[in-house]
């Protein structure tokens, strides 16, 4: 079955440090997302990536970044100028990164980073 | 920019009820509008969507209306049952999706 997988479920940051979590698709889609979701809140775009080697920051991009050198991979690394960084992260992806918000984006069943 | 707001937070209701959830966009270019199904620990699942040319539309027990006038969209689920029990999210884009905060919906055997 196609999808997309994420990797580590749950994740703790100690201060200072940097995180990576993993998003692999096999879906052969073009443009791969990273949000964030908070309780109580809407899912948040950090960033996009519509094509490999390109990527667009999102509305909450600071303390963090990115690299798509490969279609199927897309990882996120929290760095520590992130400073709030509790949260459940979900990646998904379009089939193109052509209009891709009129598009149906198929998700990961997500990371869940805490602070130690 | 798009704001999307989304009603009620929590709903409760019994096997076999109906449940609607409400949804209002200030964008008047927004043209798609998904809705996302999410369940504890999982990712969001995509189980229904409708384009702005579309006034509604159904899937079995799931239906989506849209009235464009009054910038708002909703989603219906009849003859609902406990595996339904999850959190839903609406989304509108315009030029890029914005989601609502969720509705956290239990359905009582």
């Amino acid at each position: 079955d196609g999808g997309i997988t994420q990797s580590p479920k749950y994740l703790f940051r100690k201060e200072g440090q940097n995180v990576t979590l993993s998003c692999e698709q096999n879906l052969n889609h073009d443009a791969m997302y990273w949000y964030r979701q908070d309780p109580g809140q809407g899912l948040r775009l950090i960033y996009y990536s519509q094509i490999v080697n390109d990527f667009q920051k999102g509305d909450i991009a600071e303390g963090y970044s990115v690299s798509r050198e490969k279609k199927e991979s897309f990882p996120l690394t929290v760095t520590s100028a992130q400073k709030n960084p509790t949260a459940f992260y979900l990646c998904a992806s379009t089939r193109t990164g052509l209009r891709y918000s009129n598009q149906p984006q198929h998700f990961g069943d997500g990371t869940r980073l805490s602070i130690l | 920019g798009e704001n999307v707001e989304q009603h009620p937070s929590t709903l409760s209701v019994q096997e076999g009820d109906s449940a609607v959830i409400k949804c209002t966009y200030s964008d008047s270019a927004s043209n798609y509008f998904p809705w996302y199904k999410q369940e504890l620990g999982k990712g969001p699942q995509l189980i229904i969507d409708i384009r702005s040319n579309v006034g509604e539309k159904k899937d079995q027990r799931i239906a989506v209306t849209l009235n464009k006038t009054a910038k708002h969209f909703s989603l219906h689920i009849t003859e609902t049952q406990p595996e339904d029990s999850a959190v839903y999210f609406c989304a509108a884009t315009a030029d890029k999706l914005i989601f609502g905060t969720g509705t956290r919906l239990q359905v009582f055997p």
